[in-house]
């Protein structure tokens, strides 16, 4: 199993432009999450999906769209890249098991600089 | 909102000594609270504790959770220089279906 991957790892943009950050995961989770992590800081979410096609609004959804179309997949998008979104970028997902654990398995990172 | 605050933000300790993190808590809908650790990279999972369970011992690390005073305690004995790293508290709202996390609090293990 290949757990929570994340694609890119590195990502260099220009203000304005756009990207899309893709996440994959193979171990039929339920829940994803998109997080950004920043200098000095924890981890703050910016949207997350409790199944298949569903999205909801984390703490600092500004700026970023998501989609769930699969269940496997979990796509962040930044439409007009700003510097304060600088940042490192985690994706999870977890499950609900009996003991009502949302243990959460994070894929790599991705950093992004926005100049 | 759903609130996590840890203490204190930073630690500078030697090997050999006894650390103790906190992370206290305001959430509606508490289902469970979880430890993670994170050594530049993406955190990993160390403890979970949920309404019933009171404390996890694995090792050298230890967690006990306070439901009536909505806290817990990291601790970690016997400290060495691979326990630096950021921990990371998290409280999951069952009903909203997230979790919220604390700032972390960096500990530094000195040889």
């Amino acid at each position: 199993n290949a757990g929570v991957t994340q694609t890119p790892k590195f990502r260099v943009l220009k203000t304005g432009q756009s990207m899309t950050l893709l996440c994959a995961q193979d171990m039929n989770h339920e829940y994803m999450y998109w997080y950004r992590q920043d200098p000095g800081m924890g981890l703050r979410l910016i949207h997350y999906s409790v199944g298949e096609g569903t999205t909801a609004k984390g703490e600092v959804p500004d700026g970023y769209n998501v989609s769930r179309l699969k269940k496997q997949n979990f796509l962040l998008g930044l439409e007009s890249a700003a510097p304060s979104q600088t940042s490192v970028y985690f994706c999870a997902s977890s499950y609900a098991s009996a003991s009502g654990s949302h243990e959460q398995y994070f894929g790599p990172g991705t950093r992004l600089t926005v100049t | 909102e759903d609130k996590v605050v840890q203490s204190p933000l930073s630690l500078v300790v030697h090997e050999g000594d006894t650390v103790t993190l906190n992370c206290s808590y305001e959430v509606t809908n508490f289902r469970s609270l979880l430890w993670y650790k994170q050594e530049k990279k993406a955190p990993t999972f160390l403890f979970m504790l949920t309404s019933s369970g009171i404390e996890k011992k694995s090792g050298r690390l230890s967690s006990i959770l306070d439901k009536k005073e909505l806290f817990s305690i990291l601790n970690i004995t016997a400290t060495q220089t691979g326990d630096s790293a950021v921990y990371l508290c998290a409280v999951f709202n069952t009903n909203a279906g997230k979790s919220t996390f604390g700032d972390g609090t960096t500990l530094t293990v000195k040889p």
